[in-house]
C-alpha cells in the first residue's frame, strides 16, 4: 500500500522560495512505471498541475508552462522522497499542495492513483 | 479558467441516475488522450474514480461508469446515495500545454 507524506511550512513571506517534501513509502521514487508530481489547488484557479518527476533509464522532468521559470522538483533517492522548490512566491501562490503518484495500468493508461494528504500554505508578510 | 469544462453543479434524488460532462478540445479529449475522474470529499484529497474512459479502480462500485466521444467524456452515478455528495473532477493530458489539466469541477448534490 502506498502512502505519500508531505512536509514543510505552512506560511511562506512573498518573494521568497515555497519548499515542500514528500516521502514515499510502499514503492520507490525510482520506479520506472512510475511519476510523482506536485499538484495544487486554490478556489480562484480551481485544481493546477505543477509538474512531474520520474524516473525511465535517466531523471526526466517536466513543468507546467505558468511556474516553469521558478519551479524545480527533485527526487531524493537515499531517502526515497521528492521535492517541490517554487521561487519568488506572491499571494497568488497560496494554495492547498498535493503530492501525487501516477502509475500504468494493464489498460494503457497512467493515471493519478495516490495523492499526499495536501498542505495549506499560505504566501503572506 | 480550465482547460476541461464542466457544469458546477447537478443534483438528484435517492436513487436517481446523474451525469457529470466534461468538454475539452482537440489538443487533449479530442487528441485521444485518456479521461479520469476523481471524487473531493470536503478537506481531503480527491481520489481515483474511474481511469482510461471507462475503468473502475478496485474498490469503486459499478454505479461509477464513465465513456468518452469526441472531445466529451461523461460520468454516469446510477442508484444515487447520499454519500456521493461531493466535489467530482475529470483530469487528462494536454499536448498543447504539455500538460495534465483538470475540469473545473462539479459538486453533486443528492436532494
Amino acid at each position: 500500500h502506498v502512502q505519500l507524506q508531505q512536509s514543510g511550512p505552512g506560511l511562506v513571506k512573498p518573494s521568497q522560495t515555497l519548499s515542500l517534501t514528500c516521502a514515499i513509502s510502499g514503492d520507490s521514487v525510482s520506479n520506472n512505471n512510475a511519476a510523482w508530481h506536485w499538484i495544487r489547488q486554490s478556489p480562484s484557479r480551481g485544481l493546477e498541475w505543477l509538474g512531474r518527476t520520474y524516473y525511465r533509464s535517466e531523471w526526466k522532468d517536466d513543468y507546467a508552462v505558468s511556474v516553469k521559470s521558478r519551479i524545480s522538483i527533485s527526487p531524493d533517492t537515499s531517502k526515497n522522497q521528492f521535492s517541490l522548490q517554487l521561487n519568488s512566491v506572491t499571494p497568488e501562490d497560496t494554495a492547498v499542495y498535493y503530492c501525487a503518484r501516477t502509475s500504468y495500468y494493464d489498460s494503457g493508461t497512467y493515471a493519478i492513483n495516490y495523492w499526499g494528504q495536501g498542505a495549506l500554505v499560505t504566501v503572506s508578510s | 479558467q480550465s482547460v476541461l469544462t464542466q457544469p458546477p453543479s447537478v443534483s438528484g434524488a435517492p436513487g436517481q441516475r446523474v451525469t457529470i460532462s466534461c468538454t475539452g478540445g482537440s489538443s487533449n479529449i479530442g487528441a485521444g488522450f485518456d479521461v479520469h475522474w476523481f471524487r473531493q470529499l470536503p478537506g481531503t484529497a480527491p481520489k481515483l474514480l474511474i481511469y482510461g474512459n471507462n475503468n473502475r479502480p478496485s474498490g469503486v462500485p459499478d454505479r461509477f461508469s464513465g465513456s468518452k466521444s469526441g472531445t466529451s467524456a461523461s460520468l454516469a452515478i446510477t442508484g444515487l446515495q447520499v454519500e456521493d455528495e461531493a466535489d467530482y473532477y475529470c483530469q487528462t493530458y494536454d499536448v498543447s500545454l504539455s500538460a495534465y489539466v483538470f475540469g473545473s469541477g462539479t459538486k453533486v448534490t443528492v436532494l
